[in-house]
């Protein structure tokens, strides 16, 4: 089992819908989690970062971490086509931690 | 500065033959990373720098790869004797120095082996 779940998709919604994307993990220890957006041949852009439990929002975008459940979940409200791309989740122990465990990606896709 | 830069973009190289990636990070950035991503999966930890010294290094990171980073700037990756299993996407990401605050990556390096 990996340490962190990700289902792939992928997932097409029409243009204005609003979005969820999840990851499950098993380590206990994490604590910092980000949500990356990569287009097609690109490298991985970050998103959002949140510590521990609870949410967080910057403009369309919420993420949400519910550490009791090792669940995570980002939301994008009024999704628009420039929006398709994969998103993915990564998460750390600690902040003095080196290096990151990514979930696989969801590939999504915003219909016009 | 502009971000982080890796050079090539794209690499096609026959099986066995040597090839080097160079990464150069933002400037003010102390931690530098190298992952490597191969379709439809996650990016997965090679190897991480503070400054010039290599502190970690994955198991995935075979004796044919090495990677360095002189003076603490530029950092440049290896592979020897390259094989068709090494074809994935080469990725670089530098932080300022916790890594709680997310990574800025590179555009990345696309290695074929045919």
């Amino acid at each position: 089992q990996k340490e962190v779940e990700q289902d792939p998709g992928p997932l097409s919604v029409p243009e204005g819908a609003i979005v969820s994307l999840n990851c499950t993990y098993s380590n206990s220890a994490f604590q910092y989690f980000m949500w990356y957006r990569q287009y097609s041949r690109k490298g991985p852009e970050l998103l959002m970062y949140t510590y521990s439990s609870g949410n967080k929002e910057d403009g369309r975008f919420t993420a949400q971490v519910d550490k009791s459940s090792k669940y995570i979940s980002l939301f994008i409200r009024d999704s628009q086509p420039s929006d398709s791309a994969t998103y993915l989740c990564a998460m750390s122990p600690s902040s003095g931690t080196y290096k990151y465990i990514f979930g696989t990606g969801t590939r999504l896709k915003v219909l016009a | 500065d502009t971000g982080v830069s890796q050079d090539p973009r794209h690499k096609i190289t026959k099986r066995g033959q040597n090839v080097t990636f160079r990464c150069d990070p933002i400037s003010e950035h102390n931690r530098l990373y190298w992952y490597r991503q191969t379709l439809g999966q996650g990016p997965e930890f090679l190897t991480y720098f503070q400054n010039e010294a290599q502190l970690e290094k994955s198991r995935l990171l075979s004796d044919r790869f090495s990677a360095e980073r002189p003076k603490g700037s530029f950092s440049t990756l290896e592979i020897q004797r390259t094989e068709q299993g090494d074809s994935a996407m080469y990725l670089c990401a530098s932080t300022p120095g916790e890594a709680g605050f997310g990574y800025t990556f590179g555009s990345g390096t696309r290695l074929t082996v045919v």
